[in-house]
């Protein structure tokens, strides 16, 4: 097992311009998670799934945010009109249940 | 709802020293306590976690945090820390119930000194 994938690791882009990571989580597991991670803070929940369901999205997903997860293995995080406050790390994780999330070695966005 | 905080944004100490780094948190429900870290341009990579049971956990690269519910704690001990220990360390904290995010700490960088 090869563990979470993140892609692109890096991505430079101009304000207004859309973006769009995808992740891998490891293959057998059936949650996975969305955490933005700005400098010198820690990673702060965006939102999660269980299998392709959404269950849960944080206030801090704005609607210029969109994931998806459509058979229920790789996820898609698109940020449309992207501005510089966007600038971040972007961190996926994976879990089998309620189990260890392992994290993946996130994307980092910057917004020119 | 929970939150983390961790008292010390930065720490330096010299190698082979010993090293504490402090978290403390706040819940209205029991929950699950994590400690990860984070090497410059990686992902995270769990340390240890207490879910129940004994309160001394110990991890991995010889850490080890002991819980403290009546203090609301989880501080991360090393007894002698090397040059490869330099990196972002958050603590983190999760309900019982499984069905809520990890909530993590702003993070304390330990910078170990040769």
């Amino acid at each position: 097992d090869t563990g979470v994938s993140q892609d692109p690791r890096h991505k430079i882009t101009k304000r207004g311009q859309n973006v769009t990571f995808r992740c891998d989580p490891i293959s057998e597991h059936n949650r996975l998670y969305w955490y933005r991670q700005t400098l010198g803070q820690g990673p702060e929940f965006l939102t999660y799934f269980q299998n392709e369901a959404q269950l849960e999205k944080s206030r801090l997903l704005s609607d210029r945010f969109s994931a998806e997860r459509p058979k229920g293995s790789f996820s898609t995080l698109e940020i449309q009109r992207t501005e510089q406050g966007d600038s971040a790390m972007y961190l996926c994780a994976s879990s089998w249940g309620q189990n260890e999330q392992f994290f993946g070695p996130g994307t980092r966005l910057t917004v020119l | 709802a929970q939150s983390v905080t961790q008292l010390d944004s930065q720490v330096p100490v010299f190698e082979e020293a010993p090293v504490e780094l402090r978290c403390n948190y706040s819940s209205s429900v029991s929950v699950y306590l994590f400690w990860y870290v984070q090497y410059p341009n990686q992902g995270l990579q769990l340390l240890l976690k207490y879910l129940s049971g004994s309160t001394l956990v110990k991890g991995i690269n010889g850490f080890e945090a002991e819980f403290n519910k009546s203090q609301t704690s989880f501080h991360l001990r090393k007894p002698s820390v090397h040059i490869s220990d330099t990196a972002e360390y958050f603590c983190a904290v999760r309900d019982f119930s499984g069905n809520t995010p990890l909530v993590f700490g702003k993070g304390t960088r330990l910078s170990v000194i040769a």
